[in-house]
């Protein structure tokens, strides 16, 4: 079965400091990776996925495979960063999402 | 154009009754997915439709659940005999599904409160 692991449910930084959120996950093939982002009084959406290798809002995520793991890094942290973050899993494409249980980001001015 | 529309926003209901959840997806989304999100969790899958039909209902936590989408555009999410412990966020997203991965776009989400 598939599963995302997201260690941290709350993440506090000063703004300007780098952050890192952390995503791990188990599945036996090859998955595609995911990072949602929901801001204060909005709807969940789309950050950014492995396969494009963008850097979206000043974010970047690299796929490890060999460690498992996606994690979600920004060198400086802004005010507006903050949000509840969400790493996910597709198996294949067009197939339900994996979600982790989420990591709330503040960053304090 | 208009995104993932849901309704209610918010239903409030009694233990044991039966209550009706709508997604109106993006146009043109053939693939629609529900999620439930409870509190401190992640969405989890429910179900998800491909067209009219459902391709994949595994997520569906008992027989009490059930969704349909007649006619491949709009969907609702019937629950019966409701539970306190099914009051949660339930999210709907759509996506293109046009061959490779398709990006799913949600909606805001109804919250179901069971007294």
């Amino acid at each position: 079965a598939q599963r995302v692991t997201q260690p941290e449910k709350l993440l506090s930084v000063f703004k300007g400091a780098p952050v890192e959120l952390k995503c791990n996950y188990s599945y036996s093939g090859s998955p595609e990776l995911f990072w949602y982002v929901q801001y204060s009084r909005q709807r969940l959406q789309l950050l950014l996925r492995h396969i494009s290798r963008e850097s979206i809002k000043g974010f970047t995520a690299d796929l490890n495979k060999g460690e498992t793991s996606f994690h979600l890094k920004k060198p400086f942290a802004q005010e507006e960063d903050s949000a509840m973050y969400y790493c996910a899993l597709e198996r294949s494409g067009n197939t339900p999402l994996v979600f982790g249980k989420g990591t709330r980001l503040s960053v304090i001015a | 154009g208009a995104g993932v529309s849901q309704t209610p926003s918010n239903k409030v209901t009694e233990k044991g009754k039966y209550v009706e959840l709508r997604c109106d997806p993006i146009s043109g989304h053939t693939a629609l997915y529900w999620y439930r999100q409870s509190l401190g969790q992640g969405p989890e899958f429910l179900i998800y439709f491909q067209g009219t039909g459902a391709a994949d209902d595994s997520g569906l936590p008992n027989d009490r659940f059930f969704a349909v989408r007649p006619e491949g555009s709009v969907s609702t999410l019937k629950i019966q005999r409701t539970e306190r412990g099914d009051s949660a966020v339930y999210l709907c997203a759509s996506s293109l599904n046009s061959g490779g991965y398709n990006e799913q776009f949600f909606g805001p989400g109804t919250r179901l409160t069971v007294l």
